[in-house]
């Protein structure tokens, strides 16, 4: 059980386009789901929370218009990426709990998705 | 800031050897300190949770203990194997102020058969 999946598990794109990922929980309900990014030797950071049926919240330094976020069930979040450039290029994680816990508790990860922006 | 720092940065074993893994953290107000595993390329694997009332949990050959007052946890590994081969990342949860999981960079483990 609590199992996350992404997709795509990797995408190539030209600059200047829009890439959507997904972050599914499939065998939970999850209320809270979080947005990290990944540089090469780099810690996770974490970009955006967020909640379902309501906005997302954005960590410092981490741009909402050009980070999309959308958390439109239980299920699934989605982030886009707009407008993208190279050094958006980095390994984009999911996480979720489940809705009957609290956001503190054990957090399940989705196995990433590797963006590179040529 | 909370900030998180492992120790060391890399690290090679031959098999069967025990060993431990080093996590600091800045801030000692936090929920709970987790130890999680990383392939490369992969997403994480969370290995042990440690609320920050408790003082170790275990899990088969690992053993994590958390010294919150000194801002300290130490992951060990019984017996390494070449499976235990991976990144090991320790975090935080944040309490007060931004509440968030905080992650150190990581230790590269590599267990030699």
């Amino acid at each position: 059980g609590a199992v996350v999946s992404q997709h795509p598990s990797w995408v190539i794109c030209k600059s200047g386009t829009s890439v959507k990922i997904e972050c599914r929980s499939l065998d939970f309900q999850a209320t809270t789901m979080f947005w990290y990014r990944q540089f090469p030797k780099q810690s996770l950071m974490l970009m955006a929370t967020s909640n379902e049926g309501s906005k997302a919240t954005y960590e410092q330094g981490v741009e909402k218009d050009k980070f999309l976020i959308n958390h439109a069930s239980l299920t699934l979040s989605t982030l886009t990426v707009t407008s993208a450039h190279p050094e958006d290029s980095s390994f984009y994680i999911c996480s979720a709990n489940a809705a009957t816990s609290f956001s503190t508790d054990t957090q399940y990860f989705g196995p990433g998705t590797r963006l590179t922006v040529l | 800031k909370q900030e998180v720092t492992q120790i060391p940065a890399a690290l090679s074993v031959p098999e069967g050897e025990n060993l431990v893994l080093n996590c600091s953290f800045t801030d000692s107000a936090i929920y709970n300190l987790q130890w999680f595993r990383q392939d490369p390329g992969k997403g994480l694997t969370s290995l042990l949770l440690i609320q920050s009332s408790q003082r170790e949990q275990t899990s088969g050959r690992l053993n994590a203990s958390l010294d919150k007052s000194s801002g300290r946890s130490t992951l060990y590994i019984a017996a390494s194997q070449p499976g235990d081969s991976a990144t090991y990342l320790c975090a935080v949860w944040n309490q007060g102020g931004s509440e968030k999981l905080v992650f150190g960079k990581g230790t590269k483990l590599t267990v030699n058969p």
